[in-house]
């Protein structure tokens, strides 16, 4: 089955402490992405990879970063987390034009 | 500044009829489009696409409409069921590179 995998799917942390969401994918697609859904403003892309070790900046890219060292592998790293940065996040996947996309990651920076 | 717009937040439709999703985008660049549905709770699902070479792609229930001239796409959902009640994104791409640049989404609600 195919499948993109998230975690954690909720978590509450506080300012300033580093934090990692880790996304996994088992379809062998070269593309990945994270997303942030916000209340009025839809999905934002953060970061997207075309392939491993390649990385490029989305939408909205300030205040975290991403790695592709492996195809299956794309975590969120989001060094000093800040209030502003409390969001719905989802990784995705691509082939041709169709995104699979992961359940979805609660975050929340008090 | 908002590349993809889509207007209107929400839209009922009484089940049977047709539910009409419309989208705008500002960027001539564009030239890949497509529509998502999410339930709360769940990652957005693909639903149809349509490159900026066609004006029209159809799939059972679902058509996609592309007006270039006016920078216009529209989601038509013919008949509508109450299944179909979610919240609808549209998403543009420049190039088919690895941007995708989404909409703020349109909540349906289909009533029996």
């Amino acid at each position: 089955e195919a499948q993109v995998t998230q975690n954690p799917r909720y978590l509450i942390t506080v300012t300033g402490k580093k934090l990692t969401v880790t996304c996994s994918q088992n379809m062998n697609h070269e593309y990945m992405s994270w997303y942030r859904q916000d209340p009025g403003l839809g999905l934002r892309q953060i970061y997207y990879s075309m392939n491993v070790e390649v990385t490029d900046k989305g939408d909205v890219p300030e205040g975290y970063k991403v790695s592709r060292k492996e195809k299956r592998n794309f975590p969120l790293i989001l060094e000093s987390p800040s209030p502003n940065q409390t969001s719905l996040y989802f990784c995705a996947t691509r082939r041709g034009n169709t995104i699979y996309f992961g359940e979805g990651s609660w975050l929340t920076v008090v | 500044d908002q590349q993809v717009k889509q207007n209107s937040p929400s839209l009922s439709v009484q089940e049977g009829r047709i539910s009409i999703l419309n989208c705008d985008y500002t960027n001539s660049m564009f030239d890949y489009f497509l529509w998502y549905k999410k339930y709360p709770a769940e990652g957005p699902t693909f639903l149809i696409s349509i490159s900026s070479i066609k004006d029209k792609n159809e799939d059972g229930r679902f058509t996609v409409f592309l007006n270039k001239s006016a920078k216009h796409l529209s989601l038509h959902i013919v008949p509508s069921q109450p299944g179909d009640s979610a919240v609808y994104f549209c998403a543009a791409s420049p190039n088919q590179g690895g941007k995708l640049i989404f909409g703020q989404g349109t909540e349906l609600s289909v009533k029996p």
